[in-house]
């Protein structure tokens, strides 16, 4: 099963800072995706990357997939308290067939205001 | 689209008892995971359903557990002889054919907390 791996693990800033969170494989994503978790509540799909290089724009979420889709990362501008939460990157494993989709660890953000 | 729905969403049983979820994906939504988050990690992959066929299984997933989709539509996940380390959030997604596997995106349900004394 292919391994993500996001960092930082934690992130504390304050309001109107920038910030920027990675997700990592050493195996190519078939696609990845961001979702944000809000505490007592499921993930909540952000973005879904599939080209490499690529480049998505959320109002001031920008996300980027790796040109060798093995890596992507997600830059926040002017964060804000309503930013805080768990951001975890999705993909496909790589063993063909229906495998099951692959959470990473997770990014915890808090924003203060 | 009433969306994802898991019940009970919070279960506290003492260690030993049997504990069932169950989850009501997207009616539309053929493909349907559960998952299991502890405190401050992200959701580690438990079980998927196509229809009713149980398609893949986690490692994670030991004899006490087992899930069922008997009619393509609801499923239930059930712990026996539970064990303090089961506690957890239990996720449930769903997500639809129309939708690549590869992209499509997951609708998650609120989470039934299981803690067991």
């Amino acid at each position: 099963t292919q391994l993500l791996e996001q960092s930082p693990q934690f992130l504390s800033i304050q309001e109107g800072e920038n910030l920027t969170v990675y997700c990592n494989s050493s195996s190519v994503f078939s696609s990845l995706q961001w979702y944000r978790q809000e505490p007592g509540e499921g993930p909540v799909l952000l973005v879904t990357v599939v080209t490499g290089g690529e480049v998505k724009k959320l109002k001031r979420l920008t996300f980027q997939f790796g040109d060798a889709r093995k890596d992507s990362s997600l830059h926040i501008t002017a964060a804000q308290p309503g930013d805080t939460g768990l951001y975890l990157c999705l993909s496909k494993g790589v063993n063909s067939g229906n495998t099951p989709l692959v959470f990473g660890k997770g990014t915890r953000l808090s924003v203060i205001a | 689209d009433t969306g994802v729905s898991q019940n009970p969403r919070h279960k506290i049983t003492k260690r030993g008892q049997n504990v069932t979820f169950r989850c009501d994906p997207i009616s539309e939504h053929n493909r349907l995971y559960w998952y299991r988050q502890t405190l401050g990690q992200g959701p580690e992959f438990l079980t998927y359903f196509q229809n009713e066929a149980q398609l893949e299984k986690s490692r994670l997933l030991s004899d006490r557990f087992s899930a069922e989709r008997p009619k393509g539509s609801f499923s239930t996940l059930e712990i026996q002889r539970t064990e303090q380390g089961d506690s957890a959030m239990y996720l449930c997604a769903s997500s639809s054919a129309r939708q690549g596997i590869m992209t499509g995106e997951l609708f998650f349900g609120e989470g039934s907390r299981l803690t067991v004394l």
